[in-house]
């Protein structure tokens, strides 16, 4: 199985202050076949689902806020914020789905400073 | 626009099985992978299996294998899971998106409200 590895495990930002969150897989996450890397970024909120936010790395799904993107290709990759507002506080995770057996990092938590 | 209501909560001994459904509403699984993931309390998320209803595909993972079966039927998918001890105290979330070939799925785009199943003696 592909390991996920994100860092830090926790951080804490002032509002409007830039977020960044790592994630490093065990494999290449990149396709031959489209160029791609299969990687998707989830945020989960308390009591709540996680939701999806980018996928392929850095594609942003509709209707996602476009302080939030994506980078990294291989296996290093970047979720960032770059406003932090007072809802983003949340957990996020990275997750590859390069296997048949999709694994996810062990999630980044981010709080209010 | 799919939306994914999950069966309720749950209670069950050591030793016993756990079969928790997810019916798609608004649409059907056809064009779609479905997925199960756990998140123990306070822990992360580890996914369990999928199944693909347009090729009948399915896999889980290593840790669950022979203990857990993902099926689903129209519009409705199941996850059953034996051999219940207590470290299957988790929320279970189906989730659904789609896929690109008949063995990889992509993103996990819908997920259900979670169903909390509780292993205890």
């Amino acid at each position: 199985d592909i390991v996920m590895t994100q860092s830090p495990d926790s951080l804490a930002v002032s509002l409007g202050e830039r977020v960044t969150i790592h994630c490093k897989s065990g494999q290449s996450l990149l396709h031959s076949s489209n160029n791609k890397n299969a990687l998707a970024w989830y945020q989960q909120k308390p009591g709540q689902p996680p939701k999806v936010l980018i996928t392929w790395a850095s594609t942003r799904e509709s209707g996602v806020p476009d302080r939030f993107s994506g980078s990294g290709s291989g296996t290093d990759f970047t979720l960032t914020i770059s406003s932090l507002q007072a809802e983003d506080v949340a957990v996020y995770y990275c997750q590859q789905y390069y296997n048949t057996v999709v694994t996810f990092g062990g999630g980044t938590k981010v709080e209010i400073k | 626009q799919v939306q994914l209501l999950q069966s309720g909560a749950e209670v069950r001994r050591p030793g016993s099985s756990v079969k928790v459904s997810c019916t798609a509403s608004g649409g059907s699984f056809s064009s779609y992978a479905i997925s199960w993931v756990r998140q123990a309390p306070g822990q992360g998320l580890e996914w369990l299996g999928k199944f693909i209803p347009m090729f009948g595909t399915r896999n889980y993972a290593r840790i669950f294998r022979g203990e857990i079966t993902i099926a689903a039927d129209g519009s409705t998918a199941y996850m059953e899971l034996s051999s219940l001890r207590s470290g299957d105290t988790a929320m279970y979330y189906c989730a659904c998106g789609p896929y690109y070939d008949m063995y990889h799925i992509a993103d996990l785009k819908i997920w259900g409200q979670g169903t909390l199943v509780t292993v205890s003696s």
